[in-house]
């Protein structure tokens, strides 16, 4: 079946450390986005890649980064400059709608980072 | 920024009722998405709206691209359990067909 992986699905780290959160697609989807979700304030987007080898910041990405070398791969790096890293991150991928041009976005499952 | 405004933000429901939430914007939208999220999951796709005065149905959800433009409807009939969780409003941001800005998300809990 295609779709999103993403892993590990329960993260835990200490201070000071970077974690490197996984994202597979099996969708042939040229696009793919991390978002970061906190309680009640909805999904905000950290960085995003329309294609290989090149991605662009999103609204939140202080303390992230990214890199897109294969098209089903869009690995994301909490780094400790990151200095409220506890969240659940969600990976996606998009195709268009044909009709109107937008993108619709097929999430993974998230991954849950904890900094102790 | 374009920004969605969700309300409710949370709704308690009993099985069987009907729910009603919608999104508004102050920006105009050609397509409006409808995601729900289940505890501890990634958001699922409900319904894609992408022409003004759209009703489109799935089920129990119905859901409208309001004639404005700015707003758009999710009502569910006849709620079950699984209903539960956060359902979110999606547009794509202004300029770009490929970012998507998002609602903060209205909580639904059904109470059997």
């Amino acid at each position: 079946d295609g779709g999103i992986t993403q892993s590990p699905k329960y993260l835990f780290r200490k201070e000071g450390q970077n974690v490197t959160l996984s994202c597979e697609q099996n969708l042939n989807h040229d696009a793919m986005y991390w978002y970061r979700q906190d309680p009640g304030q909805g999904l905000r987007l950290i960085y995003y890649s329309q294609i290989v080898n090149d991605f662009q910041k999103g609204d939140i990405a202080e303390g992230y980064s990214v890199s897109r070398e294969k098209k089903e791969s869009f690995p994301l790096t909490v780094t400790s400059a990151q200095k409220n890293p506890t969240a659940f991150y969600l990976c996606a991928s998009s195709s268009r709608l044909a009709s109107s041009g937008a993108n619709v976005l097929t999430f993974g499952a998230g991954s849950r980072l904890t900094v102790l | 920024g374009q920004q969605l405004n969700q309300s409710p933000q949370s709704m308690f429901i009993q099985e069987g009722e009907d729910v009603s939430m919608n999104c508004t914007s102050s920006s105009i939208f050609n397509t409006w998405l409808w995601y729900k999220q289940d505890p501890g999951e990634g958001p699922v796709l409900l319904i894609a709206l992408y022409k003004a005065g759209e009703l489109t149905s799935n089920g129990r959800l119905t859901a409208q691209f309001g004639i404005t433009r700015k707003d758009s409807f999710l009502n569910i009939s006849a709620s079950i359990p699984s209903d539960v969780g956060i359902y979110f409003c999606a547009g794509p941001m202004r300029g770009s067909n490929y970012k998507l800005t998002f609602g903060k998300g209205t909580l639904l809990t059904v109470n059997p």
